[in-house]
């Protein structure tokens, strides 16, 4: 079974630092898509980073570039989100999702990161 | 960059009702990189159909979806009261590589 759990959010101050980290099991992370989607309260889904199967291709939303990083550690089959220079608007729930097939995500339980001072 | 737009915004349907969400690219798109999600209040959104027309596993054959290049519709036949929730589509760019979801679709109770 395709399972993932996220850990690490919380309360954190803006300009403060966070690390989402998400526990994959089922499959190995290395032979997938995987994305960190979040999601404002009561907004859409934003998918803020992607990362390839090998590695070699990242993608970040223009709202996170720069401030944001997203890796990955074979050996735990684990993903992380490093957030740093974290403002307001970055609160929200941080998906972490598994791709497949082209197009369709399996996806964690979310963790809620609030930015508040 | 593809975006998507859904309509109508809201949906007020009874159950036994069908659904049925709208979901239009800004330019033409693979079947193969279209996905519908559902998400219910305070859980993360849950995979219906992938590549269009697929349905996920466990779905039942009541949802489908359907459509190419630029208009894509998940259906939902004899809605029944789990299915009250909100409806995503979402595109899949492997250049970039990146996910771009439609603004949401909201099925109420009416």
């Amino acid at each position: 079974e395709v399972r993932l759990v996220e850990s690490g959010g919380g309360l954190v101050q803006p300009g403060g630092s966070l690390r989402l980290s998400c526990a994959a099991s089922g499959f190995i992370v290395n032979g997938h898509y995987t994305t960190w989607v979040r999601q404002a309260p009561g907004k859409g889904l934003e998918c803020i980073s992607v990362m390839s199967t090998n590695g070699a291709r990242v993608y970040y939303a223009e709202s996170v570039r720069g401030r944001f990083d997203i890796s990955r550690d074979d050996s735990k089959n684990m993903l992380y989100l490093q957030m740093n220079s974290l403002r307001v608007d970055d609160t929200a729930i941080y998906y972490c999702a598994r791709g497949f097939a082209d197009s369709g995500l399996n996806w964690g339980q979310g963790a809620l990161v609030v930015v508040s001072s | 960059e593809v975006v998507l737009t859904q309509s109508p915004g809201t949906l007020s349907l009874s159950p036994g009702d069908r659904a049925t969400v709208s979901c239009r690219a800004s330019q033409s798109v693979s079947s193969t990189n279209l996905a519908w999600y559902q998400q219910k209040t305070g859980r993360a959104p849950r995979l219906l159909i992938y590549g269009a027309s697929t349905r996920a596993t466990g779905i039942p054959d009541r949802v489908s979806g359907s459509g190419s290049g630029t208009d894509f519709t998940l259906t939902i036949n004899r809605l029944e009261p789990e299915d009250f929730a909100v409806y995503y589509c979402q595109h899949y760019d492997s250049s970039v590589p990146r996910y771009t979801f439609g603004q949401g679709t909201k099925v109420e109770i009416k």
